[in-house]
């Protein structure tokens, strides 16, 4: 069973950096294929997408936030660290992280494996504020 | 980017109805095209991966269909926890995006 568990700071001032951890159990980030994103929802709005990390360390990041935001991974501790700077009250959302799931052997288009994330972690609410 | 145009932004429907969410992407993609369900409070949980593949535990009354730049989310004979949030995800290529999301009341 795949778990997924968010943690950090609730409140963080303008300026300052968020350091988010998922700590997750039930797989392994050096299994080939495996990946684990961060995913954010303003409160009342919708799900934004920022970033992915993968088994062999390759990472990609929303554009919109590729200057302010860095994920790193911790294979021997399970965990996921996103880092984000220069927080202003915008960035005030719940931040997910989730495992990327592998569809092997789904039709899709050659070179690309279909993917979705399932499970997602409960989420962490983040309030940036003075 | 590939833009996700979700509609409509919300809903109302009585039980046993049947109603469909529609995801309309900027580009072919496919059917990298998954649906989230979001309850207040919760974390999104897929329903549909790959366009029409039914996520395991999931009722049998969603199902999802579509490719290229058209995709449907349909639920057949409403139950009344079938209120919430359902959002569309491209999973073609990076960045992952997310549709606006589409509010269903019972």
């Amino acid at each position: 069973q795949i778990t997924l568990k968010e943690s950090g700071p609730t409140l963080v001032k303008p300026t300052q950096t968020l350091t988010l951890t998922c700590t997750f159990s039930g797989f392994s980030l050096s299994t080939t294929g495996v990946g684990v994103g961060w995913i954010r929802q303003p409160p009342g709005k919708a799900l934004e997408w920022l970033a992915l990390i993968f088994w062999d360390d390759d990472k990609r990041y929303s554009p919109s936030l590729r200057s302010r935001v860095t994920i790193t991974k911790d294979t021997s501790k399970n965990q996921v660290v996103l880092t984000m700077t220069n927080m202003d009250p915008a960035d005030t959302a719940t931040y997910y992280c989730a495992h990327r799931r592998l569809g092997i052997g789904l039709p899709g288009v050659v070179g690309n494996t279909q993917n979705w994330f399932d499970p997602w972690g409960q989420g962490t609410l983040v309030t940036v504020s003075s | 980017d590939i833009q996700m145009t979700q509609s409509p932004s919300s809903l109302s429907a009585s039980v046993g109805d049947r109603v469909t969410i529609t995801c309309r992407a900027s580009q072919r993609m496919s059917t990298f095209l998954n649906w989230y369900q979001q309850k207040p409070g919760k974390a999104p949980k897929v329903l549909i991966y790959a366009a029409s593949n039914l996520q395991s535990g999931v009722p049998s009354r969603f199902s999802g269909s579509g490719s290229g730049t058209d995709f449907t989310l349909t639920i057949n004979s409403l139950q009344p926890e079938d209120s919430a949030t359902y959002y569309c995800q491209q999973s073609y290529n990076t960045p992952y995006t997310f549709g606006q999301g589409t509010r269903l009341e019972i």
